[in-house]
């Protein structure tokens, strides 16, 4: 069955150093979503990408959060600096994006756990 | 913004029992869909729903679409140590934007 692959799947890292996210959506997925869950809560949606394109960021933190999807596949999730407030589990998530049966249903990675010290 | 409101907060029963959890909406939704998620994993589809009245079941599990759009159920019958984990409601809006609206889970204990 395909998956959406993430790595790392836990970093720890210390305030003020940069971190990095990747994932590599299913086969042929159009549309990637990053979601930011903290411990206790649902995921959050941070980024969602249409190929590569931006379609919704309105609740990522731009001035430490940056991501980018080059080519329309992979997708790298960065921050920068980190503060220990953003210990949680990011996940990745990706669909179909185009008009077929389930097309908007989000298939989720492992995701990768961050605990900044 | 859309809150969903998910309840039971938790719960704690025997093998053999059912179990049933509900979401709320402030807004309604087109889509409401019930993820299941193990500790340290991400959240695994169960169950779609897409229409208003929809009941769906997936072996053990059977899913409602509330008729108000606002609203979504979940039953787990004859539970199982295995349906141990935490579960969302979510929720979408529509049109091409796909994004999901997450409950805050509710957390099932099965005791052997």
């Amino acid at each position: 069955e395909a998956e959406v692959a993430q790595s790392p799947r836990y970093k720890i890292t210390e305030k003020s150093q940069a971190v990095a996210f990747w994932c590599d959506p299913i086969s042929g997925h159009a549309t990637l979503y990053w979601y930011r869950q903290i411990l206790g809560q649902g995921p959050e949606l941070l980024v969602q990408f249409q190929d590569e394109s931006v379609v919704d960021d309105s609740q990522l933190p731009k001035d430490r959060f940056s991501a980018e999807r080059l080519k329309g596949v992979d997708s790298t999730l960065k921050i920068q600096p980190a503060e220990l407030g953003d210990s949680a589990m990011y996940l990745c998530a990706s669909s179909p994006g185009t008009p077929v049966f389930r097309a908007n249903v989000l298939t989720f990675g492992a995701g990768s756990r961050l605990t900044v010290l | 913004g859309q809150q969903l409101n998910q309840s039971p907060q938790s719960m704690f029963i025997q093998e053999g029992e059912d179990v049933s959890m509900n979401c709320t909406s402030s807004s309604i939704f087109n889509t409401w869909l019930w993820y299941k998620q193990d500790p340290g994993e991400g959240p695994v589809l169960l169950i779609a729903l897409y229409k208003a009245g929809e009941l769906t079941s997936n072996g053990r599990l059977t899913a409602q679409f509330g008729i108000t759009r606002k609203d979504s159920f979940l039953n787990i019958s004859a539970s199982i140590p295995s349906d141990v984990g935490i579960y969302f409601c979510a929720g979408q809006s529509g049109g091409s934007n796909y994004k999901l609206t997450f409950g805050k889970g509710t957390l099932l204990t099965v005791n052997p």
